[in-house]
């Protein structure tokens, strides 16, 4: 099956600082991407979908100038959260979608956990 | 918004016991898929349901999508200890690069 990758896998950083994750799809191409958050025995939470070579479009009440995400390339979505805080410490997910019309499975990456002192 | 729940929450089984899931959308989908998390792992595609009615089998987990396109289930036969995790149902309003919304979630311990 298709192999979606995250970088860091984890990370811990001063409140007040920003943190880029990387979402890369390693043997295919992803025109759309997803970004998913998820607390600790919580369900995952959409915050955004990622085009490539478009502006995301973000789910309501996720701030778009805190979450910057940039598709630059059709195996690479970058996540930056920027002036980190706390609250912001969580489990990061990206997927992307296999390229089936019909089966439209999602792949998901490994998972990047941050943590906000 | 679009709303998806599951029941129960938690469900701890003795070995070899069989174990349900529930899941129920607030609006018809066009399609609904059910992922597998283990702890501390990432969700893990099982199978994807699309037509009314439909019953698909992956040896002992068994999936149904109801008639009105807007509840699903999952039935695991004589469960192991490798079921262990979180299981999530995602429905989905469209096909290709649609979102998904995710379940509330199932995490099933098992008492070996």
């Amino acid at each position: 099956g298709a192999v979606v990758s995250q970088h860091p896998s984890w990370v811990i950083c001063k409140s007040g600082t920003s943190v880029k994750i990387e979402c890369r799809s390693l043997d295919f191409q992803a025109t759309t991407m997803f970004w998913y958050r998820q607390f600790p025995k919580q369900s995952l939470m959409l915050m955004a979908t990622s085009n490539e070579g478009s502006k995301a479009t973000y789910e309501q009440g996720v701030e778009k100038d805190k979450f910057l995400i940039n598709h630059a390339s059709l195996t690479l979505s970058t996540l930056t959260v920027t002036s980190a805080h706390p609250e912001d410490s969580s489990f990061y997910i990206c997927s992307a979608p296999g390229s089936g019309r019909i089966t439209t499975e999602q792949f998901f990456g490994p998972g990047t956990r941050l943590t906000v002192l | 918004g679009q709303q998806v729940m599951q029941i129960p929450q938690y469900q701890h089984v003795q070995e070899g016991e069989d174990f349900t899931t529930y899941c129920n959308s607030s609006t018809t989908l066009s399609n609904i898929q059910w992922y597998k998390q283990r702890p501390g792992g990432h969700p893990v595609f099982l199978i994807q349901l699309v037509k009314s009615g439909e019953v698909k089998k992956q040896k002992r987990l068994t999936f149904q999508f109801g008639e009105a396109k807007k509840n699903s289930s999952l039935h695991i036969t004589a469960t192991q200890t490798t079921d262990v995790g979180t299981y999530f149902c995602a429905g989905g309003v469209g096909f290709g690069n649609e979102k998904l919304t995710f379940g509330t979630g199932t995490r099933l311990t098992i008492i070996p």
